[in-house]
């Protein structure tokens, strides 16, 4: 069966530092996958999908990059986090079809200082 | 009891009684829906999907209702139990909409669903 894995849980950073959050899938080869960033009440927030290995796309200009160095592999940077940059972070994967569900991570909780 | 998922925020259940968790879509071409539950602290965990030549699907302890006519999506929890305390939230996809998959895929805010023991 497919497993995502998401770490760290938990991250507390000052302002200006980078960032790097990683995300593996297991069991699946060649998964659509995505960067989302859910803000407390409020709905998920698309930052980044990719369909294959270099391939990013961006919803939304940021202060973020996302990387694909792998065909399971998906990370999150910033050179020089900002405190609006705060928030949950979770990771999910896909097959290419758009009638199938995105499976989540169990996300990071990111808190710039 | 029901709650409109973006109107009540919130839906307070009797242990043991059914739950039922609406939500109002947006796009008419919308043919794909997905139904997530949040537990604290966690990432969203699907729970069923419904595609739109269907008004019904059922799981384990879990139907949902699609209403296409006035774009209305519902989950229907049996038999609530405390694990089941979490916020739920749909999810819109346009099936042929995007050349990706899910990356159009709309979220709703969710419906806290507390039980009362």
């Amino acid at each position: 069966s497919q497993t995502i894995h998401q770490w760290p849980a938990t991250l507390v950073q000052p302002v200006g530092s980078p960032l790097s959050l990683e995300c593996t899938v297991e069991g699946t080869s060649n998964p659509n996958l995505y960067w989302y960033r859910q803000a407390a009440g409020r709905g998920l927030q698309l930052l980044f999908y990719s369909v294959g290995i270099g391939q990013i796309s961006s919803e939304v200009p940021q202060n973020l990059s996302a990387s694909r160095p792998q065909d399971r592999q998906f990370i999150l940077s910033s050179k020089k986090l900002l405190l609006s940059d705060s928030g949950f972070y979770l990771c999910a994967w896909s097959n290419l079809a758009g009638d199938s569900p995105l499976h989540f991570g169990n996300g990071t909780r990111l808190t710039v200082t | 009891g029901e709650s409109v998922g973006l109107h009540l925020p919130t839906l307070s259940v009797q242990e043991g009684d059914n739950s039922i968790i609406n939500c109002a879509y947006s796009n008419s071409a919308s043919d794909y829906f997905i139904w997530y539950k949040q537990e604290s602290g966690k990432g969203p965990q699907f729970i069923i999907d419904i595609r739109s030549n269907m008004d019904k699907r059922q799981g384990q302890r879990v139907t949902v209702l699609l209403n296409k006519t006035v774009k209305h999506l519902s989950l229907q929890i049996a038999a609530t139990q405390p694990g089941d305390s979490a916020v739920y939230f749909c999810a819109e996809n346009i099936e042929g909409g995007s050349n990706f998959g899910n990356e159009k895929l709309t979220f709703g805010t969710g419906t806290r669903l507390t039980i009362i023991p």
